[in-house]
């Protein structure tokens, strides 16, 4: 059966650090691979998105950016945290012909 | 995209039917209707997709009028574990990675003892 990971499941950063969070989906191949973010009290916007090895689109311009060095891992990075940058991460995967999309757990992530 | 709009929130009671209803008055042909949920402090859950027929599934049935412009999904034994945020969410045919999912408002979910 396919999982998906995320971690670290909380973390707090100081703005302006560097900020690497990991997503990997095990027991499938080649899926598509996404990124969105929760501010509080918010609606899921969309970040990223992957549908290969070294092929992301962005959907929102910021001090963000991704990366899938591997063809089930995905990767969301910052070279310095803003504030709004807070938030709820998720990662999501799925597979085309397939409808319906796989959430990981999440991180929490708060920039003081 | 099309869009959906969901009431802000709902009440029920435990053990009660819940009927949470969506408008998508724009849709297309080729539009599925998706439902997803978000529990407290978790990701989203694939609930039920549908085209023009009603579906059931473990989780939930799915309603859909026969214009397409609105759609109901409904759980039939509301539990206290079913409070959650519900996203209605159209989506077309192409099933490409560019063609994702977009995630309105949502209507929250309260199940009261």
């Amino acid at each position: 059966s396919q999982t998906i990971h995320q971690w670290p499941a909380t973390l707090v950063q100081p703005v302006g650090s560097p900020l690497s969070l990991e997503c990997t989906v095990e027991g499938t191949s080649n899926p598509n691979l996404y990124w969105y973010r929760q501010a509080a009290g918010r609606g899921l916007q969309l970040l990223f998105y992957s549908v290969g090895i070294g092929q992301i689109s962005s959907e929102v311009p910021q001090n963000l950016s991704a990366s899938r060095p591997q063809d089930r891992q995905f990767i969301l990075s910052s070279k310095k945290l803003l504030l709004s940058d807070s938030g709820f991460y998720l990662c999501a995967w799925n597979k085309r012909g397939r409808y319906g999309y796989t959430f990981g757990s999440g991180t929490r992530l708060t920039v003081v | 995209d099309a869009k959906t709009t969901q009431p802000n929130s709902m009440e029920s009671n435990e053990e009660e039917p819940v009927h949470l209803p969506c408008n998508h008055s724009t849709i297309s042909g080729t539009d599925y209707i998706h439902w997803y949920r978000q529990l407290p402090s978790q990701g989203p859950e694939y609930v039920i997709h549908g085209l023009t027929s009603n579906v059931n599934n473990r989780m939930a049935s799915l309603a859909i009028a026969e214009d397409r412009k609105s759609s109901t999904l409904i759980l039939h034994r509301a539990t206290l574990r079913d409070a959650a945020v519900y996203y209605c969410i159209l989506r077309g045919q192409n099933n490409n990675a560019g063609n994702m999912l977009t995630f309105g408002g949502g209507t929250r979910l309260m199940v009261k003892p």
